[in-house]
């Protein structure tokens, strides 16, 4: 069970194109998402977190402009990167968390988007 | 200093071995504690989660929170090398806000 399934798996793309990437938890209900960035062999770098329809929170440096997410269902949120840059090539992965009364549920990640921009 | 510190490595051990690894914390207010494994190119995969202090196990996994001294560990047993990979430790505070807190990551790699 909680399976989060992210596509595509990789991008290839000009400067200057918008891509979406799709996260989908395809077992249970995601009532919060989050977008993940990693550098390569650093650490997880929390970009924002979505609630099912509300706007999302976005980490302090973050551009909400360059990054927008929308999160229109239990089991769906996408991040679109608008008008990307070669700075902005980076492996990108989300997570989502389902919610039970008086706990907190682990996050279960998908597989990442590898993002390049040429 | 960081709110969660966590050896890099990497940490070679021959397949066979009990492996250990650590994390520290400094905020008090973590009372969800995670282990993640992630191999090269993927998403990170939830292996250990625990609330608060105590002995989890699974398989050959075993997870130990111990609060008073704000230290987590994660324990392999007969260690495999399919179990080389970076483990990361993930901790999360009992609110509304479901962020998670990771370490930095440990490589591992298992030797056959």
């Amino acid at each position: 069970g909680a399976v989060v399934s992210q596509h595509p798996s990789r991008v290839i793309c000009k400067s200057g194109t918008s891509v979406k990437i799709e996260c989908r938890s395809l077992d249970f209900q995601a009532t919060t998402m989050f977008w993940y960035r990693q550098f390569p062999k650093q650490s997880l770098m929390l970009m924002a977190t979505s609630n099912e329809g509300s706007k999302a929170t976005y980490e302090q440096g973050v551009e909400k402009d360059k990054f927008l997410i929308n999160h229109a269902s239990l089991t769906l949120s996408t991040l679109t990167v608008t008008s990307a840059h070669p700075e902005d090539s980076s492996f990108y992965i989300c997570s989502a968390s389902g919610r039970e009364r008086y706990s907190n549920q682990p996050q279960h990640f998908g597989d990442g988007t590898r993002l390049s921009i040429l | 200093q960081k709110e969660v510190e966590q050896d890099p490595g990497p940490l070679s051990v021959p397949e066979g071995a009990i492996v250990s690894l650590n994390c520290t914390y400094s905020n008090s207010a973590f009372q969800y504690f995670m282990w993640y494994r992630q191999y090269s190119r993927k998403g990170p995969e939830l292996l250990m989660y625990t609330y608060s202090s105590g002995n989890k196990e699974d398989g050959r996994f075993t997870a130990q929170v111990d609060k008073s001294s704000k230290y987590i560990s994660l324990f392999i047993r007969d260690s495999q090398p399919s179990d080389s990979a970076t483990y990361l430790c993930a901790m999360m505070r009992m609110d509304s806000s479901y962020k998670l807190i990771f370490g930095s990551g440990t490589r591992l790699l298992v030797r056959p």
